[in-house]
């Protein structure tokens, strides 16, 4: 069984629905849990971050974690074509990263 | 600043063949990354450098050797390439201490035939 995983999608949405993404982890440990947009041909960059369970926003975009069901999810709102990319979720333990497979999104027009 | 680097962008290699894939970061980071990045598996750590001087294996290390030439290169070889090894590569680097954020290179695409 992976440490982190991710359904892989495909997802396809209409422009200005809510995107949601989530991954699931076994590892009680993991410390820091970020959400990383790789846009095709390129390096992954960081999207979003935290630390403890609860909801982050950032603009459109929501982080939420809940450490007792070791459940993590993104919420794109007003989801853009800009937005289309490739989602992982990635958590941190002694400043290493275990990423998901990624989730590939695309917002049509 | 250009951030991470990497050379080269795309490199096919026959079995057996050897390269070294090059990582410069002018970030003053301490702590630099390799990972490879395979469809459906995500990104998987090879090797690391906590600091200067230090290299660790992660969780795929066979088949590779790594160098930390200074505090900005961090270089990845490949001594006999199989088509195992077909893959893209990353290279990351980390600031060091508790910061936690890794930023990425662009990667390097690598085919062995």
């Amino acid at each position: 069984q992976k440490e982190v995983e991710q359904d892989p999608g495909p997802l396809s949405v209409p422009e200005g629905a809510i995107v949601s993404l989530n991954c699931t982890y076994s590892n009680s440990a993991f410390q820091y849990f970020m959400w990383y947009r790789q846009y095709s041909r390129k390096g992954p960059e960081l999207l979003m971050y935290t630390y403890s369970s609860g909801n982050k926003e950032d603009g459109r975009f929501t982080a939420q974690v809940d450490k007792s069901s070791k459940y993590i999810s993104l919420f794109i709102r007003d989801s853009q074509p800009s937005d289309s990319a490739t989602y992982l979720c990635a958590m941190s333990l002694d400043y290493k990263l275990s990423f998901g497979a990624g989730t590939t999104v695309t917002v049509r027009a | 600043n250009a951030g991470v680097t990497q050379t080269p962008k795309f490199q096919v290699l026959k079995t057996g063949q050897s390269m070294t894939l090059q990582c410069a970061q002018d970030m003053n980071h301490n702590s630099m990354y390799w990972y490879r990045q395979d469809p459906g598996m995500g990104l998987r750590l090879i090797y690391y450098s906590a600091s200067e001087g230090t290299t660790d294996k992660g969780e795929v290390p066979n088949g590779y050797n790594v160098s930390r030439l200074n505090k900005r290169e961090f270089s990845l070889r490949l001594e006999s390439a199989a088509p195992s090894q077909t893959s893209v590569y990353f290279c990351a680097s980390r600031v060091g201490g508790y910061s936690y954020e890794q930023y990425f290179g662009p990667g390097t695409r690598l085919t062995v035939t």
